[in-house]
């Protein structure tokens, strides 16, 4: 089974432009969670979404949204760049069915620089 | 609300020597407790999970975790560290939609 993969790897944006990025889950599974990982704030969540929908929201400002489609990819968007928005992004899959008790699989991320 | 923390920042042992890395969490009810790793330039990967049953959990790599309910603790293990284990060790708690990291630990072995 393919893992999880993210589009672009790496991404130099100005201040104030906005990025889409992307996330292809592991094949069946239907949880995509999105998580900021920076040396000083450590791994912070984002958002999780299920079966399209927004189950669990992180306290990040509504510059940072996100969506999930049908078939279970999910995009992230951030809008109006902040030189403090330069992290590395992640994605999560995971299978969710009755609990939550599965793991989640990772991305190799998506490395964000804003100058 | 609830939170892990991980002691340590840092954890330096010899190649051979059993390691410990130290996670205590704070949460209500019965969470679902995992470990994960992540090498440079890397996503994190799953190296094991509590969710009920035997307190001490088996992993990959031959990792294994022990669930203290009174200590609320959930410490990382190994008999023997390689250096091929130096990386950076997260601690996690999930209770219901809430899934919440530890800072993050960095293990060195040295050989």
């Amino acid at each position: 089974k393919a893992g999880v993969t993210q589009t672009p790897r790496y991404l130099i944006k100005t201040r104030g432009q906005q990025v889409t990025l992307s996330c292809s889950p592991i094949s069946g599974h239907r949880s995509v969670s999105w998580y900021q990982q920076t040396p000083g704030q450590g791994l912070q969540f984002l958002f999780e979404y299920f079966s399209e929908t927004q189950r669990n929201k992180g306290n990040f400002p509504g510059r940072f949204s996100g969506r999930q489609f049908s078939n279970s990819r999910s995009e992230m968007n951030v809008s109006t760049l902040e030189l403090g928005d330069s992290a590395l992004y992640l994605c999560a899959s995971s299978l969710l069915a009755s609990g939550y008790s599965y793991e989640q699989y990772f991305g190799p991320g998506t490395r964000l620089t804003v100058t | 609300a609830q939170s892990v923390a991980q002691p340590e920042d840092q954890v330096n042992v010899a190649e051979g020597n059993p390691l410990t890395v130290k996670c205590t969490y704070s949460v209500s009810g019965n969470p679902y407790l995992f470990w994960y790793v992540q090498y440079p330039n890397r996503g994190l990967q799953f190296l094991l999970k509590y969710i009920t049953g035997d307190n001490l959990v088996k992993g990959s790599y031959g990792f294994e975790a022990e669930f203290n309910k009174s200590q609320t603790s959930f410490h990382l293990k190994k008999p023997s560290a390689l250096v091929s284990d130096s990386a950076l060790y997260f601690c996690a708690v999930r209770r219901d939609n809430d899934m919440r990291f530890g800072a993050g630990t960095r293990l060195t072995v040295k050989p």
